[in-house]
């Protein structure tokens, strides 16, 4: 079973500073995990994803994330807030290459950016 | 190229009454999912379809809710009869599953709102 552990309800910077949203996973397979994105009353729109090649993945608007895999972590990072970047963030995990494998959302981390 | 469509995208019924919701996935997705999002949570899998069968289904409360997916196409989810603790964001989405990547990207609809008073 795989499970994920997004560790801040709410996380609140300043314009311009970094952002840190931070994730721990369980899985009994090789993961697959992801960042979702969801502004106010729009869909979730995915950010990046890890399939087991570069552990260093880049998405889109500057979010970057790194596996590691010793740590059993995926953080979420962006050199530089933009207020636009105000949103609520999931972390999910697969567990693997399993087309079947359901998508597990973490609880969501709800970023604040302050002008 | 079309994103997945839901609708309704809100709905307010009285406890005990029954609603329904309808999806329509990207084109050629044979893979679709009906999420939950209680308020302040994150999305919990409801049911899962590859083509018209279903893939998992152990987290749907399946005394009071049902989905099918007639020609591995469109989707409904019907809930009845509704309790107060079913109001929430139900989301359907749809993805496209390679061999050779597993799990590919999963493309959200805006969801369908629903109150139960």
């Amino acid at each position: 079973a795989q499970s994920v552990t997004q560790l801040d309800s709410h996380v609140s910077v300043s314009e311009g500073t970094p952002v840190l949203l931070r994730c721990n996973y369980s899985s009994s397979y090789s993961p697959s995990l992801f960042w979702y994105v969801q502004h106010p009353n729009k869909g979730l729109q995915l950010l990046l994803k890890y399939t087991s090649a570069a552990t260093l993945v880049k998405g889109i608007n500057g979010f970057e994330a790194e596996f590691k895999k010793s740590e059993t972590s995926f953080h979420l990072t962006k050199p530089s807030a933009h207020m636009s970047d105000a949103a609520e963030y999931f972390c999910v995990v697969s567990g693997g290459f399993s087309g079947n494998t359901p998508l597990v959302f973490g609880k969501g981390t709800r970023l604040s950016v302050i002008a | 190229e079309a994103g997945v469509a839901q609708s309704p995208r809100y709905k307010i019924i009285e406890k005990r009454q029954s609603v329904a919701f309808w999806c329509n996935p990207i084109s050629g997705h044979a893979t679709l999912y009906w999420y939950q999002q209680i308020l302040g949570q994150g999305p919990k899998l409801l049911i899962q379809f590859q083509n018209n069968g279903v893939v998992d289904d152990s987290q749907l409360p399946k005394d009071r809710f049902s989905a099918e997916r007639l020609k591995g196409v469109d989707s409904t989810l019907k809930i009845q009869p509704a309790k107060l603790e079913d109001s929430a964001v139900y989301l359907c989405a749809s993805s496209l599953v390679r061999r050779t990547t597993g799990t590919g990207e999963l493309f959200f609809g805006e969801g369908s709102r629903l109150t139960v008073l």
